[in-house]
């Protein structure tokens, strides 16, 4: 079983909708949560990070982590052409960038 | 405001070729990395560098060699490239290793 799981089936909604992305984990000692977004063609930017259980919002952006479950969750709200993208969650069990662990992506497709 | 530049963006080696891919940064950042992304894997750690002079093995070394000499630059070098190396490539940057990750916009290699 991978570290992180994260089903990387297309996502396709219409614009204004809310899109809701998830991921699970296997290793109880992940403390830092990440989300990023990949523009086609272009690298990873970070979107969200948390620490530890609990929300986090930003603009548009919910990022909610659930360490009894190992689930964390992306929520875009009102959702743009320009959310097009795809997301990967990232997490470590300490704050070092060379353990970070990554999502495969889900590719989400907003429908003007 | 250049950030993360790769070089070169596309290439293609025969199996058995040796290359380098460029990156630099232009940030003053101390922690540098490289990754690679393949279908249905994410995106896994190849080597990370926590300063000038100083570099480790990541989640998939083997086949990759890094040296770091300028805290600016961090080259990426395939001794004998295998088509199992055809990845889009990633270099990352940031500062100090607990930072915000920053990407180049990729270097995509097909081994023949």
């Amino acid at each position: 079983q991978k570290e992180v799981e994260q089903d990387p089936g297309p996502l396709s909604v219409p614009e204004g909708a809310i899109v809701s992305l998830n991921c699970t984990y296997s290793n109880s000692a992940f403390q830092y949560f990440m989300w990023y977004r990949q523009y086609s063609r272009k690298g990873p930017e970070l979107l969200m990070y948390t620490y530890s259980s609990g929300n986090k919002e930003d603009g548009r952006f919910t990022a909610q982590v659930d360490k009894s479950s190992k689930y964390i969750s992306l929520f875009i709200r009102d959702s743009q052409p320009s959310d097009s993208a795809t997301y990967l969650c990232a997490m470590s069990a300490t704050a070092g960038n060379n353990r970070l662990a990554f999502g495969k992506g889900n590719q989400v497709v907003v429908i003007p | 405001n250049a950030g993360v530049t790769q070089t070169p963006k596309f290439q293609v080696l025969k199996t058995g070729q040796s290359m380098t891919l460029q990156c630099a940064q232009d940030m003053n950042h101390e922690y540098m990395s490289w990754y690679r992304q393949d279908p249905g894997m994410g995106l896994r750690l190849i080597h990370y560098s926590v300063g000038a002079g100083i570099t480790d093995q990541g989640e998939v070394p083997n086949g990759y060699n890094v040296s770091r000499s300028t805290t600016e630059d961090f080259p990426l070098r395939l001794l004998s490239a295998a088509p199992s190396q055809t990845s889009v490539y990633f270099c990352a940057s940031s500062l100090g290793s607990t930072g915000e990750l920053f990407f180049g916009e990729g270097s995509r290699l097909t081994v023949l």
